[in-house]
């Protein structure tokens, strides 16, 4: 079992959509969980980083993190082509050298 | 401009070579990492530095050499030992590699493909 579990998707959504982007894992020691928006042959850039639980938000995007389930979610409202990218999962116990990444999921957003 | 800049974009090489991916950054970051990314598989982790002149060994380190003379530059070598090197290669830096996880910049990446 990997430790970072990611749907690779694709996916597809008509733009205006609500995107929902999720990850499992399976080491409770996790801390500190990122999002990561990849276009395709570039390197990627964060986008959300959160420390522990709960949600936190930025304009479009919303993270969401329940340790008790070992899950996070990241939610893109009003989609736009612009989003269309692969969006990683990264979490980690301590710092960054200890980060573990998703496989990512691959979104196209139609216009 | 600041930023994270990798060469060459583009890199092919024949069985038993060794060759060496460029990462040079000018944010006066003091950590920087090396990771793989395969189809279908999460970043991994070659190699990182905290600090110059040290550097430890990551996930995947077999196959795999760097250096780190200088703050800026954190070249890695791909020798003949690693046995599937196909692979894209990205750099990333942060300010340190202490406790916590400041955000790490990558940069654009190399391809590299073993003939």
């Amino acid at each position: 079992q990997k430790e970072v579990e990611q749907d690779p998707g694709p996916l597809s959504v008509p733009e205006g959509a609500i995107v929902s982007l999720n990850c499992t894992y399976s080491n409770s020691a996790f801390q500190y969980f990122m999002w990561y928006r990849q276009y395709s042959r570039k390197g990627p850039e964060l986008l959300m980083y959160t420390y522990s639980s709960g949600n936190k938000e930025d304009g479009r995007f919303t993270a969401q993190v329940d340790k008790s389930s070992k899950y996070i979610s990241l939610f893109i409202r009003d989609s736009q082509p612009s989003d269309s990218a692969t969006y990683l999962c990264a979490m980690s116990v301590r710092n960054n050298n200890d980060m573990r990444f998703g496989a990512g999921t691959r979104l196209t957003v139609k216009p | 401009d600041g930023g994270i800049t990798q060469s060459p974009k583009y890199l092919f090489r024949k069985e038993g070579q060794n060759v060496t991916l460029s990462c040079e950054q000018n944010l006066n970051h003091d950590a920087m990492y090396w990771y793989r990314q395969d189809p279908g598989q999460g970043l991994r982790l070659i190699y990182y530095s905290q600090i110059v002149n040290d550097f430890q060994k990551g996930d995947i380190a077999e196959g795999y050499s760097v250096s780190r003379e200088k703050k800026e530059s954190f070249p890695l070598t791909v020798t003949s030992a690693q046995k599937n090197p196909t692979a894209f290669y990205l750099c990333a830096s942060s300010i340190s590699g202490g406790a916590g996880t400041d955000t790490q910049y990558f940069g654009p990446g190399t391809r590299l493909t073993v003939l």
